[in-house]
């Protein structure tokens, strides 16, 4: 099944630096890939996601890259705030036409203002 | 507005008296999912349903159980809870449709979650 592996577990950048947070996943069939902030106490939401049919997407000040080759894909904060500290985790659905998605196991990211 | 709503959002339990924790959905989603996430720790899947079809994880305790009687309702029932099922947990729904998968993917929308205290 599938695997994924995600780094770093904490990550702390000064307020207006960039973030990024990296993920391998294992299974080549694999073919979509959100990524989730989760406040203290709250429910994982969905930031934005990728389908292995595109290499990159952005929305605002977030962007996700995906490299099918290598299997990788990584989360790119531009001007982090204060606001944007939370847990991120990515995430891989599995290709074999199932309904499971897989979560590495999270960044703590703090913005230090 | 809440579409996927978990009820209760706190529930407290004794060691071994049996709890169920509930899901219901406002978006009409055929997969249905229950996720336990511990402190610090990335949600793990514990089932799923597609329709009325259930798939159990393989390292699913059998003190977790679950039913699902319509499209809207799904039910987490924990037999005997232990102090280590303290946890929250965490539903989701998604619209799977085959042969489209490529395309509409496979978003997951969370409840709010239930936090389960064991005393």
């Amino acid at each position: 099944g599938e695997n994924v592996e995600q780094h770093p577990s904490t990550l702390s950048v000064q307020e207006g630096d960039s973030a990024v947070i990296k993920c391998t996943y294992s299974d080549s069939a694999s073919n979509y890939f959100p990524w989730y902030k989760q406040e203290l106490g709250k429910r994982p939401q969905l930031i934005i996601d990728i389908r292995s049919n595109v290499g990159e997407k952005k929305d605002q000040r977030i962007a996700v890259t995906l490299n099918k080759t290598a299997k990788h894909f990584s989360l790119h904060i531009t001007e982090t705030q204060p606001e944007d500290s939370a847990v991120y985790f990515c995430a891989a659905r599995e290709g074999t036409g199932g309904f499971k998605t897989i979560f590495g196991a999270g960044t703590r990211l703090f913005v230090k203002a | 507005d809440a579409m996927v709503i978990q009820n209760p959002r706190y529930q407290v339990t004794q060691f071994g008296k049996p709890v169920t924790l509930s899901c219901s959905q406002t978006l009409n989603h055929n997969v249905m999912y229950w996720y336990q996430q511990k402190s610090s720790q990335a949600p793990k899947l514990l089932f799923h349903y597609y329709d009325k079809d259930f798939n159990n994880e393989a390292d699913t305790p059998d003190n977790f159980q679950s039913r699902r009687p319509n499209t809207s309702f799904c039910f987490l029932d924990i037999r005997s809870p232990g102090l280590g099922d303290a946890a929250m947990y965490l539903c989701a729904t998604s619209s799977f449709l085959w042969g489209a998968s490529h395309i509409t993917g496979n978003i997951q929308y969370f409840g709010a979650g239930t936090r389960l205290s064991v005393l």
